[in-house]
């Protein structure tokens, strides 16, 4: 089975700066990987995923993330946040028909 | 748009009585899955259906039971509950599971065991 380790609980940013949230995965397998946001009291959506190909994939609302096979990571980064980016992050792998979630990191955007 | 739809939204129960959570999704989709989260420890899956017809457990199913109506249902029971279910529950679902297709979320019901 999989599993999805998310490096920080909690990553407090000032508006404006960039952030970069951190997700490793286990696999000795291809695997597919996702990205999804949860704003408060509201269900995930997601934000990005990575099925094949180019290692950057671009998302929603200007998330990037980048697949690097050798380290098992799949980090999230935006060069600039703004408030409406403070919200949980989720880093997910799939694995035999379902997504395995990591715990979640809860950005905090401060004017 | 209503995607998926689960309701209720909010429930208190006492320990020991029944309920059933209940999940319809309208995009035709092929899956379904029941997710729990909790502070910490993000989504678990309990129970998925691959396709109509079929149900599998997942990660953390004792305590819960489904019912894959039909296509578009797939109903979560918690018989009976306990203090430990007190959760938000997440219903999804996906065109087909495992071939990096997008899951879809509910907005989830808020379930409180006292």
């Amino acid at each position: 089975a999989q599993s999805v380790t998310q490096l920080d609980s909690q990553v407090p940013v000032f508006e404006e700066a960039p952030v970069e949230l951190r997700c490793n995965y286990s696999s000795s397998v291809s695997v597919y990987l996702f990205w999804y946001v949860q704003y408060p009291n509201q269900g995930l959506q997601l934000l990005l995923k990575y099925l094949s190909g180019s290692t950057l994939v671009k998302g929603i609302n200007g998330f990037e993330a980048e697949f690097n096979k050798s380290q098992t990571s799949f980090h999230l980064r935006k060069p600039s946040v703004h408030i409406s980016d403070t919200a949980e992050y989720f880093c997910a792998v799939e694995d035999d028909y379902k997504l395995s979630f990591g715990a979640g990191t809860t950005v905090t955007v401060r004017a | 748009n209503a995607g998926v739809t689960q309701t209720p939204k909010f429930q208190v129960l006492k320990t020991g009585q029944s309920m059933t959570l209940q999940c319809a999704q309208d995009m035709n989709h092929n899956s379904m899955y029941w997710y729990r989260q909790d502070p910490g420890m993000g989504l678990r899956l309990i129970y998925y259906s691959a396709s109509e017809g079929t149900t599998d457990k997942g990660e953390v199913p004792n305590g819960y039971n489904v019912s894959r109506l039909n296509k578009r249902e797939f109903s979560l029971r918690l018989e009976p509950a306990a203090p430990s279910q007190t959760s938000v529950y997440f219903c999804a679902s996906s065109q087909d599971g495992g071939t990096g297709n997008t899951i879809y979320f509910g907005e989830g019901s808020w379930l409180t065991v006292v």
